[in-house]
């Protein structure tokens, strides 16, 4: 079956750092493939989204690249803020199909400054 | 304005009782979701519906059964509360459009079981 498989958190890092979350995925398909953030006590937000290979989804200084020769979908950012310090979920769906997003475990991210 | 709200957003209650969250959408959106997010942060869809029409069922447990009596709104109930009920339940919905494919969701309810 399909699914998503994340980094193992806590990633600790210092203000300014270089960020990256590494997400990979199986699928039987041609997913779409998406990261949601989860800010403390708060529900999740979409971060970002590739809907095909080789797109590159970018919002709020965050990129990621679908990679179907790797199955990748790794999560950078050049330069982190506290702000940024959150639960990072990569996930999967078939829009086309139930729609249904499948989630990795989740990658707690700390910046400190 | 709020996109999707759930109440209550805190649920503290014993085993084998019945409880019910409710999830109401403003967005317009003709598909609703219940996921669940467990203790360890993993999260797992539970039900969708799409037009009051129950599209998916992940394998929950009949004591737990969802009710949409309109499309803006996506009730979960709960019977016979178990302590490995105890997690954060997520409502989420989308435009179901294949083509926006962003899912909105609500802030959680936490609900504990003891």
């Amino acid at each position: 079956g399909d699914s998503v498989t994340q980094m193992e958190g806590p990633v600790t890092l210092s203000e300014e750092a270089f960020l990256t979350i590494n997400c990979t995925y199986t699928a039987t398909g041609y997913p779409s493939l998406f990261w949601y953030v989860q800010y403390p006590g708060e529900g999740l937000q979409l971060l970002l989204k590739a809907t095909k290979a080789d797109d590159k989804g970018s919002n709020k200084g965050f990129e990621a690249t679908y990679r179907k020769e790797t199955t990748s979908f790794h999560l950078e950012k050049g330069s982190v803020q506290v702000s940024d310090s959150a639960v990072y979920f990569c996930a999967l769906s078939y829009p086309y199909n139930t729609d249904k997003l499948i989630f990795g475990t989740g990658t707690r991210l700390q910046v400190f400054p | 304005d709020t996109a999707v709200s759930q109440t209550p957003k805190y649920l503290v209650t014993q085993m084998g009782n019945d409880k019910s969250i409710k999830c109401e959408q403003n967005l317009g959106h003709d598909t609703m979701y219940w996921y669940k997010q467990d203790s360890k942060k993993f999260l797992k869809i539970m039900f969708s519906y799409n037009n009051k029409e129950l599209i998916i069922n992940e394998t929950v447990p009949n004591r737990f059964s969802p009710k949409s009596p309109d499309k803006a709104h996506l009730n979960l109930h709960i019977n016979s509360l178990e302590l490995g009920d105890s997690a954060v339940y997520f409502c989420a919905s989308s435009q179901g459009d294949k083509i926006s494919y962003e899912q909105y969701f609500g802030p959680g309810t936490r609900l504990t079981v003891t």
